[in-house]
Order: C-alpha cells, then sequence, then structure tokens
C-alpha cells in the first residue's frame, strides 16, 4: 500500500524557519516527481513545490519563490520543504503528494499523506 | 498563471440526484492536464478524474469527466451519501500547477 506520512508541522514565529518531512512507503520512490500542497484552513487547496525523480527539475509557487527550498532524499525514500521567513499567510495544513509522472509537467497527484499543519504566529 | 473558475460554489442536492460540476479555465487548458480531487471533511484530496476524462483506479463508473479547451464539467450521475464533499478541479501549466476554489456538493 502507498503511504506518504508528513510530519515537522508546528506553531512558529513569523520570521522563523521550519522543515517539513514526507515519508514514503509502498512505492519506489525515486521512479516518481513529489509535490508539496498546502491547504489554508477552511480553505481551498494551493500548488507549493515539485520535484523530479532526479531533483533535476524543481519548481515553485511564486508565493514561495526564495523563501521555501524542496528536496528529497532517494536513499530516505523521503522528502523535504525547507520554510524559511515565514509569514502569517504561509499557515495552512501541508501535503506531500506523489505525482503520476517521474518528471515535472502535466502529471497528477495520487496518492496524497494526510498532512501536517504549519501555524505562523507570534 | 491559468485561473480556474469552478461553479457553483454549492450544490444541493437529495441522494440519487444528478451532480453536474462545471470548471472553467482562463485560457486553454490541455485535455491531458486536467484532473479532479474529491474531499471528504478532515481527510486529504483523492484523485477522481486524470487526462479530463479518465476516472482513476477504483473509482466508481457514476464519475465521469468530459470537456476541452476552457470548459470541463465533472458529473455524478446519481449522488450516493459518500459523495457530499468539496471537489476541486486542477490543471498544469506553465511549470506549475492550480486548482479551482473548489465545489461543495451538500445534502438538501
Amino acid at each position: 500500500e502507498v503511504q506518504l506520512v508528513e510530519s515537522g508541522g508546528g506553531l512558529v514565529q513569523p520570521g522563523r524557519s521550519l522543515r517539513l518531512s514526507c515519508a514514503a512507503s509502498g512505492f519506489t520512490f525515486d521512479d516518481y516527481a513529489m509535490h508539496w500542497v498546502r491547504q489554508a484552513p477552511g480553505k481551498g487547496l494551493e500548488w507549493v513545490s515539485g520535484i523530479s525523480w532526479n531533483s533535476g527539475s524543481i519548481g515553485y509557487a511564486d508565493s514561495v519563490k526564495g523563501r521555501f527550498t524542496i528536496s528529497r532524499d532517494n536513499a530516505k525514500n523521503s522528502l523535504y520543504l525547507q520554510m524559511n521567513s515565514l509569514r502569517a499567510e504561509d499557515t495552512a495544513l501541508y501535503y506531500c503528494a506523489k505525482d503520476m509522472s517521474s518528471w515535472l509537467g502535466g502529471g497528477w497527484f495520487d496518492p496524497w499523506g494526510q498532512g501536517t499543519l504549519v501555524t505562523v504566529s507570534s | 498563471e491559468i485561473v480556474l473558475t469552478q461553479s457553483p460554489g454549492t450544490l444541493s442536492l437529495s441522494p440519487g440526484e444528478r451532480a453536474t460540476l462545471s470548471c472553467r479555465a482562463s485560457q486553454s487548458v490541455s485535455s491531458s492536464y486536467l484532473a479532479w480531487y474529491q474531499q471528504k471533511p478532515g481527510q486529504a484530496p483523492r484523485l477522481l478524474i486524470y487526462g479530463a476524462s479518465s476516472r482513476a483506479t477504483g473509482i466508481p463508473d457514476r464519475f465521469s469527466g468530459s470537456g476541452s479547451g476552457t470548459d470541463f464539467t465533472l458529473t455524478i450521475s446519481r449522488l450516493e451519501p459518500e459523495d457530499f464533499a468539496v471537489y476541486y478541479c486542477q490543471q498544469y501549466g506553465s511549470s506549475s500547477w492550480t486548482f479551482g476554489q473548489g465545489t461543495k456538493v451538500e445534502i438538501k
């Protein structure tokens, strides 16, 4: 069974940093691109960042570009999101999602993890 | 950035009725890059439809997708109690993915 388990969320002050992790199992991790998608409380879905199977292609939403860094460790079947200079508007549930393709470019997301909550507040 | 606009915002229907959800793009989208997701309260989104009209694994055939260009539709032929949820469309374009704001299908 494919499983994605996010961790690392919590309460953090504005301007500080946080690192999210996503542990993958049940599939060949390095065959697929991966993504982070977030959902602010009571709001819709927003794609945050994606990374190809070999980290050769990476993309970010404009709202996080220059502040967030996505990475992966295929040996550890893990995906990461380093979040710096956090703002109140970054408060959201952050989901890890598996792409249906190896590369970034048109794939859809299946499945998704259960998410980890990030709250940015003083 | 391509903007997806879903309508209606809320659809109030009874079990057994047909649901028709719309997703309109601000510019043409490749059908290959259009997907639909279902999200129930407290749960992660689940892939329903990809490539505009292909059902994901395990999705009942009462769910169907159609459309092309800027207009796409998700149809639920006969609503089951477990279908009451929020539905999102998603597209890929210009090296990024965007989602519609969602349509909530609620019990009338």
